[in-house]
């Protein structure tokens, strides 16, 4: 079975431009959340997608957005780049919701990363 | 909103166990144990959930105390295959916003 996977891998970008990154989760998971990982912030989250909806969302600016499609890939979206949004964009799927209540645990599993350098 | 981690890092002889804690200010709904490698992607350990049972997975296992709002990673017979840096994250009550720790490096020697 083949693994999350996300592209590109590395992407190089200036300050102002947008970028948009993709993530194909394992098939048949229908959760997708993003994270974003610098050596100064951290591991941060940044939102969750399930069956095309926004489910949780993360404290980052308008600028950071997403989708899902009907096929559960994933995409994540940065405009106006600035130099501090140069991090590792991980994204991680689950079979169900991700953080759901009650009793229900999902395993989730991390994509390789997209590392963003942002001049 | 960040919970903390200790220790910060921690050296382990093969076969040691080790204690990391994850304390948070607020009231939480769960707690989520990730290891990641050097230059790798995290792996998702275990979610703790409020009111939920210790949790474990081959030697680790964690544990989640609602009083003291704190969970511990507990990692039994320590294998090198351990070493990394472990993150916590956490969620409050009532939140829907996941919080990470600043990770503790843990270091299995032979």
């Amino acid at each position: 079975k083949a693994g999350v996977t996300q592209t590109p891998r590395y992407l190089i970008k200036t300050r102002g431009q947008q970028v948009t990154l993709s993530c194909s989760p394992i098939s048949g998971h229908r959760s997708v959340s993003w994270y974003q990982q610098t050596p100064g912030q951290g591991l941060q989250f940044l939102f969750e997608y399930f069956s095309e909806t926004q489910r949780n969302k993360g404290n980052f600016p308008g600028r950071f957005s997403g989708r899902q499609f009907s096929n559960s890939r994933s995409e994540m979206n940065v405009s106006t780049l600035e130099l501090g949004d140069s991090a590792l964009y991980l994204c991680a799927s689950s079979l169900g919701p991700y953080r759901s209540s009650g009793t229900y645990q999902e395993t989730q599993y991390f994509g390789p990363g997209t590392r963003l350098l942002v001049l | 909103q960040q919970p903390v981690q200790s220790p910060q890092a921690v050296i382990l002889r093969e076969g040691e166990d080790a204690v990391i804690n994850c304390s948070s200010s607020k009231a939480l709904y769960s707690v989520h144990w990730y290891r990641q490698k050097h230059g790798e992607a995290p792996v998702f350990l275990m979610i703790l959930l409020k009111g939920g049972e210790q949790k474990g997975h081959e030697k680790i296992s964690a544990s989640f105390n609602e009083k003291k709002q704190q969970s511990s990673l507990y990692l039994t017979a320590s294998q090198l295959s351990y070493s990394g840096t472990y993150f916590c994250g956490t969620e409050w009550d009532g939140a829907n916003n996941l919080f990470f720790g600043t990770g503790t490096r843990l270091t299995v020697i032979p």
